[in-house]
């Protein structure tokens, strides 16, 4: 079983909804998680972080933390096309901190 | 930007060649990462840094080694190319404890 396990898509979703991005993952010891957006041949561009359970907010973002249930998820309300994008979930492990990432889901926001 | 700059951005060799990629921050950052991403396996840890001479091997080391003789630059070396070695690689850069890591734009490296 990988670490981090993201349904992969791809997820399509009208303008103007909220796409929401679920994340599981194998590890009860990980503390800290990462949400990535990668466009189309371009490098991963960090969204938000969270540490501690419950939901933290910025702007249309809003993520989820269950530790119990070992799942994280990434809300966007207000979809926009130009979210449109690839959403990797990260967590991190080891010594030097190193991230663990998902494969990734594909998000498309249709106009 | 996080002041960080691959080179090259592409790359394409044969079979057999060696290839060194170099990562080059500006930011004074203690931990420098290497990440390959391909198709269907999300981004995967080759190697790591955290702080000058001191690396260690992630999940995908084999093939590969590293350098770290500046704070500023980490270099990536694939001894002798394999085709199962093209791939988009990332360097990444983290400041301290807490902080997230920021990434470079990729070098995108073919071997045929």
């Amino acid at each position: 079983q990988k670490e981090v396990e993201q349904n992969s898509g791809p997820l399509s979703v009208p303008e103007g909804a909220i796409a929401s991005l679920n994340c599981t993952y194998s590890d009860r010891g990980s503390q800290s998680f990462f949400w990535y957006r990668q466009y189309s041949g371009k490098s991963p561009e960090l969204i938000m972080f969270i540490y501690s359970n419950g939901d933290k907010e910025d702007g249309r973002f809003t993520a989820q933390l269950n530790k119990a249930s070992q799942y994280v998820s990434l809300l966007i309300r207000d979809s926009q096309p130009s979210d449109s994008a690839t959403y990797l979930c990260a967590l991190v492990s080891g010594s030097a901190r190193q991230l663990t990432f998902g494969s990734g889901t594909q998000l498309t926001v249709l106009p | 930007d996080a002041g960080i700059t691959q080179s090259p951005r592409h790359k394409v060799t044969e079979t057999g060649t060696p290839v060194t990629l170099r990562c080059h921050q500006t930011e004074n950052h203690r931990y420098m990462y290497w990440y390959r991403q391909d198709p269907g396996h999300g981004l995967r840890l080759i190697h790591y840094s955290y702080g000058v001479k001191d690396t260690d091997k992630g999940e995908v080391s084999d093939g590969y080694s590293v350098s770290r003789s500046k704070t500023e630059d980490f270099l990536l070396t694939l001894e002798s190319a394999t085709s199962s070695q093209t791939s988009v690689y990332f360097c990444a850069i983290r400041a301290g404890e807490g902080q997230p890591q920021h990434f470079g734009d990729g070098t995108r490296l073919s071997i045929l």
